[in-house]
């Protein structure tokens, strides 16, 4: 059971490049999530799907899409790569929107856009 | 949307010393409020989180308030180990997919 997964782990970008940040989870969660951490700005979410199907923006979602593949998978992609997108990703997932409301993250992915 | 703050941002104990760490919140509706510890480099990970029904609640050394009135709610910390050095993030949520993070607090226990 390995929980949330993300890939790759560390990635550098030139500006305008594009990339696509990859999650799965095995825990049959129904919600997943992406968020970004920048030093002293805590946690912030990019977008969410609140089921297979579904995505909705969160606070930060410009410059950002996503798709929910499927139930395990989750992905976040950067078009066209900006400086201030530098920063470290995180993947989460939980079972429901409501109910059980414990969050899981993954590992995060370190993004550098030069 | 929601605003949450938190304080301070950096905290450091005496080890066997407690730590309080507290978040206020601005959304009346916010009903689940959730606390995370990550250590460097590492995931956030859920240590503790309370529902807008219950005022305390208690897992060995760590213990959570909620002052629905006030909105704000604390994260305590008793008998303070090195292990226990690591960035605490609080947060808040209706209930739903939005959860609102507050800044982090980076709580240092010294030896």
């Amino acid at each position: 059971n390995a929980g949330v997964t993300q890939t790759p782990k560390f990635q550098v970008l030139k500006t305008g490049q594009s990339m696509t940040l990859q999650c799965a989870q095995d825990m049959n969660h129904n919600s997943m999530y992406w968020y970004r951490q920048d030093p002293g700005m805590g946690l912030r979410l990019i977008y969410y799907s609140a089921s297979e199907g579904t995505t909705d923006k969160g606070e930060v979602p410009n410059g950002y899409n996503v798709s929910r593949l499927n139930k395990r998978e989750f992905s976040l992609r950067l078009e066209s790569a900006a400086p201030s997108q530098t920063s470290v990703y995180f993947c989460a997932s939980k079972r429901s929107a409501g109910g059980d409301d414990t969050q899981y993250f993954g590992p995060g992915t370190r993004l550098t856009v030069l | 949307g929601e605003n949450v703050e938190q304080h301070p941002s950096t905290l450091s104990v005496q080890e066997g010393d407690s730590a309080v760490i507290k978040c206020t919140y601005s959304d009346s509706a916010s009903n689940y409020f959730p606390w995370y510890k990550q250590e460097l480099g590492k995931r956030p990970q859920l240590i503790i989180d309370i529902r807008s029904n219950v005022g305390e609640k208690k897992d060995q050394r760590i213990a959570v308030t909620l002052n629905k009135t006030a909105k704000h709610f604390s994260l305590h910390i008793t008998e303070t180990q090195p292990e226990d050095s690591a960035v605490y993030f609080c947060a808040a949520s209706q209930g739903g997919n939005q959860f609102y993070f507050g800044t982090g607090t980076s709580l240092t226990v010294i030896p």
